[in-house]
């Protein structure tokens, strides 16, 4: 199975900080990587798919990039509603796997 | 407008099987392929398996080869997800999901259920 290892596991910052998020797969993913927000008792939201595209309902303070094995989420100005986990994804391989998720907290 | 509405919570037995249903709206059910992703406590999100809610074809990821069945019914344009053997590791919140939008890949998900939270406890 492809391993996805997101850094860090939490992350505490204040209203408008930029906020930035890694994962790092065992092999290459061909771009194959997607990210999620799932706020607390909900289910996941997709946010970033195939490593740098927005879904269209996405705010614009989220971004993606990254290639091969490594990639980055970031907020760029962080907001009291982005209080979430985020998790990445791959789907080059069966089975798709997840990181294990970075917790947002605001300070 | 795309709906997935999941069955409530259960509580189970050690060595019990559950069925978990996930009832799709407002879209051509049989078009699209149904995952079901498991989240543990204190876990990772776990990609379980897909069902072609159109000709019922099947893939499941090796953890969960003989632990899960998904199946569907296109009449009730309900998808289902059935443990069985079940031990408390296997107590999670179940959700089934979709890639519902054409510009996405096929392991992308846009449109989840609620969740189903299933307690195995003696």
């Amino acid at each position: 199975d492809i391993q996805m290892t997101q850094s860090p596991s939490s992350v505490s910052a204040s209203v408008g900080d930029r906020v930035t998020i890694t994962c790092q797969a065992s092999q290459d993913i061909n771009n194959y990587l997607n990210w999620y927000q799932q706020r607390p008792g909900k289910a996941p939201k997709l946010l970033i798919y195939d490593a740098s595209n927005l879904v269209p309902e996405g705010p614009s303070r989220f971004s993606g990039s990254g290639s091969g094995t490594h990639f980055t989420f970031t907020i760029s100005s962080l907001q009291p509603e982005d209080l979430a986990t985020y998790y990445c994804q791959q789907y080059d391989d069966l089975p798709y796997t997840f990181g294990q998720g970075t917790k947002l907290e605001i300070k | 407008q795309v709906q997935l509405v999941q069955s409530g919570a259960e509580v189970k037995k050690p060595g019990a099987s559950v069925k978990v249903s996930c009832k799709a709206s407002g879209y051509s059910f049989t078009s699209y392929t149904m995952h079901w992703v498991r989240q543990a406590p204190g876990h990772r999100l776990e990609w379980m398996g897909w069902i072609d809610a159109g000709n019922g074809f099947t893939q499941y990821s090796q953890k969960f080869r003989d632990k899960v069945t998904i199946t569907r019914d296109t009449s009730a344009r309900t998808a289902y997800m059935e443990l069985s053997s079940l031990t408390s590791e296997d107590t999670a919140v179940y959700y089934c999901a979709f890639k519902g939008h054409h510009y996405l890949g096929f392991g992308a998900f846009d449109y989840w259920g609620q969740g189903t939270l299933i307690t195995v406890s003696s």
